[in-house]
């Protein structure tokens, strides 16, 4: 079964809105990462939290992850129409190397 | 001097075909992997190799067969392609214990 899940499916704000994604998983992990991927390109690590973390930042990207809950959100504040992507939680699955991600959620931002 | 390049990046096809598509790193990484990403972008890992031995083989079918002739590259050979194998194939490369992925720009394969 997929690991991660997330949530909403889609997303449709203005420039200069927050952006708020989820994403949930099933089994017990060393950490999670977020991609993000434009259309028609690969996919981009934007950040890794590890599982003793609760929340982490990098530039305009906020992201919380609640392990009892197996939970993690990503938040992208101010956002740019340049941000228009879909962005994917990943987790390991045990220590296989095997990456396991969410459906993704799309995001549009108009400007 | 693109991380992860793949070739083609389209490929139109006629069912039963054999195609190949190629990928190079050259971020000095030891693993290297293919994913399928489908219609509805769900992506899901088919192989992972590392230092050319192969770590990870999902239930793939057996027409696809990955090739690693060094670490740096790794190639996708599928044999008697289908209408399913229509998707965007993604190679991508990791090193070390955070497993974080670089990937290529994908390869878009139309099976007609």
């Amino acid at each position: 079964s997929q690991q991660g899940e997330e949530d909403p499916q889609a997303l449709s704000i203005q420039e200069g809105e927050n952006a708020t994604m989820n994403c949930s998983y099933k089994t017990s992990i060393n950490n999670l990462q977020w991609y993000r991927q434009n259309s028609g390109r690969g996919l981009v690590h934007l950040i890794l939290i590890r599982s003793n973390e609760r929340e982490k930042h990098s530039g305009r990207l906020r992201v919380t992850l609640d392990t009892s809950k197996k939970s993690s959100s990503l938040l992208i504040t101010a956002s740019r129409a340049a941000d228009t992507a879909s962005y994917f939680c990943a987790t390991e699955e045990g220590n296989t190397g095997k990456l396991i991600f969410g459906q993704g959620t799309t995001l549009q931002v108009k400007p | 001097d693109t991380a992860v390049s793949q070739t083609p990046k389209y490929l139109v096809t006629q069912m039963g075909n054999d195609k190949s598509i190629k990928c190079e790193q050259n971020l000095g990484h030891d693993t290297m992997y293919w994913y399928k990403q489908d219609s509805k972008k769900f992506l899901k890992i088919m192989f992972s190799y590392n230092n050319k031995e192969l770590i990870i083989n999902e239930t793939v079918p057996n027409r696809f067969s990955p090739k690693s002739p060094d670490k740096a590259h790794l190639n996708l050979h599928i044999n008697s392609l289908e209408l399913g194998d229509s998707a965007v194939y993604f190679c991508a490369s990791s090193h070390g214990q955070q497993n974080i992925q670089y990937f290529g720009a994908g390869t878009r394969l139309s099976v007609l």
